[in-house]
């Protein structure tokens, strides 16, 4: 069974600051089935970066992952008021059946 | 404007039974494989099952299987999840999810809600 470890589990930032997010897998990832979610409270996730390091349509360039293998990284290069929320890794594996995987999250908070 | 539009939610008794129903507008419903996320109350995100866009094929998680069924009406662009026998811990948040890009919940619904009490 595949295992997401997302670290750390809370980030104290400030506006204006680089934010570094961690996604190790317990097994290794298709790079193409590695996704990024934001999800703020009260709202449905949304699709920030798939294929570990494609924005999705709409998404700032401040955001970008990068990765392969067992470890994956979601940079938020300075953060906007808005950016302050959780946000999920997931993956994608198609063996005998498909399965879907998220880490447990990473909360981004204000310092 | 894409839009997942989820209904059905409410409070169950422990082995109760309910429908989830997703309405879909603003794409081709038929030509995209669909999916149900589930958030328990201060959780993290759980993936429950997902459907083949002809309605033929599906999966489910470990935690949901044999007891859940996932289905679909392309004529009239929506998703269904039969719950049956639910338990506490299936009281979440559940949502509606479009899978375009390959792996990825690309699209979400706001969310329905099922709460599992006696």
């Amino acid at each position: 069974e595949m295992v997401l470890t997302q670290s750390p589990g809370t980030l104290s930032l400030s506006p204006g600051e680089r934010a570094t997010l961690s996604c190790r897998a317990s097994q290794g990832v298709d790079s193409r089935y590695l996704a990024w979610y934001q999800q703020k409270p009260g709202q449905a996730p949304r699709l920030l970066i798939h294929a570990s390091s494609r924005r999705a349509t709409g998404i700032p360039d401040r955001f970008s992952g990068s990765g392969s293998g067992t470890d994956f990284t979601l940079t938020i290069s300075r953060l906007e008021p808005e950016d302050f929320a959780v946000y999920y890794c997931q993956q994608f594996g198609d063996g005998n059946s498909p399965r879907y995987s998220f880490g447990q999250g990473t909360k981004v908070e204000i310092k | 404007e894409v839009q997942l539009l989820e209904s059905g939610g409410d409070l169950i008794h422990p082995g109760g039974s309910l429908r989830l129903s997703c309405a879909a507008s603003g794409f081709t419903f038929d030509i995209y494989t669909m999916s149900w996320v589930r958030q328990a109350p201060g959780k993290g995100l759980e993936w429950v099952s997902v459907i083949d866009k002809s309605g033929e094929i599906t999966y489910y998680a470990d935690s949901v299987k044999g007891r859940f069924t996932i289905s679909r009406d392309n004529s009239k662009n929506a998703m269904f999840l039969q719950m049956n026998s639910l338990r506490a811990g299936d009281a979440a948040i559940y949502f509606c999810t479009r899978i375009g890009i390959p792996g990825t919940f690309e699209i979400w619904g706001l969310g329905t809600t099922v709460t599992v009490s006696s």
